[in-house]
């Protein structure tokens, strides 16, 4: 697509169920990235993926977190059991090479009730 | 010690005036070096990548020192338009992408 996708938009859950959140790079990037940003705070990294694979998970705040990127594509970021602090938008990046900068998603605002 | 170090600001100036950022990284094996501006709940949004010899676009111009481990942005001619966090982004090699804590611009009439 012409830009990075991201759904859903808004998500409310209760507390404790799982949700799924979806991005869907611009055709052809290789490289991905989940950032959290909680109001009035600052990127918080959580995962990147190169390819299909993820050389770094160090972001991702406990194992309630998990991500999947298949068909070097469309990614998936699942938070199971998820808790009031999880609230925050989720932001999704991707670019070609990185030498030439990375384009963001519009983001998810997760709401955990 | 953040890897990406900003002046959180927020910095106040009048419509015309001339702003600088700093910025400096911690790892030296960074390799590309991108100013992001964040409207208010919005995604951020590439500003110019920053190179060695530094660069200008229009009224931005960016700079890097590898040295010091300093990037800098400076605001010509500033608009209300530029009001917005500007956020200062360094990747390594392969490694993932580290964004500052950004500074908060607002330009008034």
């Amino acid at each position: 697509g012409a830009g990075v996708s991201q759904s859903p938009s808004n998500k409310v859950t209760e507390k404790g169920k799982d949700v799924e959140l979806r991005c869907d790079p611009i055709s052809g990037h290789t490289a991905l990235y989940w950032y959290r940003q909680s109001l009035g705070q600052g990127l918080e990294f959580l995962i990147y993926f190169q390819g299909n694979s993820a050389p770094d998970k160090s972001g991702l705040p406990s194992d309630r977190f998990s991500a999947e990127r298949t068909g070097g594509s469309v990614s998936t970021l699942t938070i199971q059991r998820t808790q009031q602090e999880d609230s925050a938008v989720y932001l999704c990046a991707s670019s070609l090479q990185g030498r030439n900068g990375y384009t963001f998603g519009s983001g998810t605002r997760l709401t955990v009730v | 010690r953040k890897e990406v170090e900003q002046d959180p600001g927020p910095f106040n100036v009048p419509e015309g005036a001339t702003v600088a950022f700093n910025c400096t990284y911690s790892n030296s094996a960074s390799q590309s070096f991108f100013w992001y501006r964040q409207d208010c709940r919005k995604e951020p949004k590439l500003l110019m990548s920053v190179y060695s010899s530094g660069n200008e676009d229009g009224r931005f111009t960016a700079q890097l020192n590898r040295a010091s481990q300093y990037i800098s942005l400076l605001i010509r001619d500033s608009k209300l338009s530029d009001s917005a966090t500007y956020l200062c982004v360094v990747n390594i090699p392969r490694g993932k992408l580290t964004f500052g804590q950004g500074t908060i611009l607002t330009v008034h009439p």
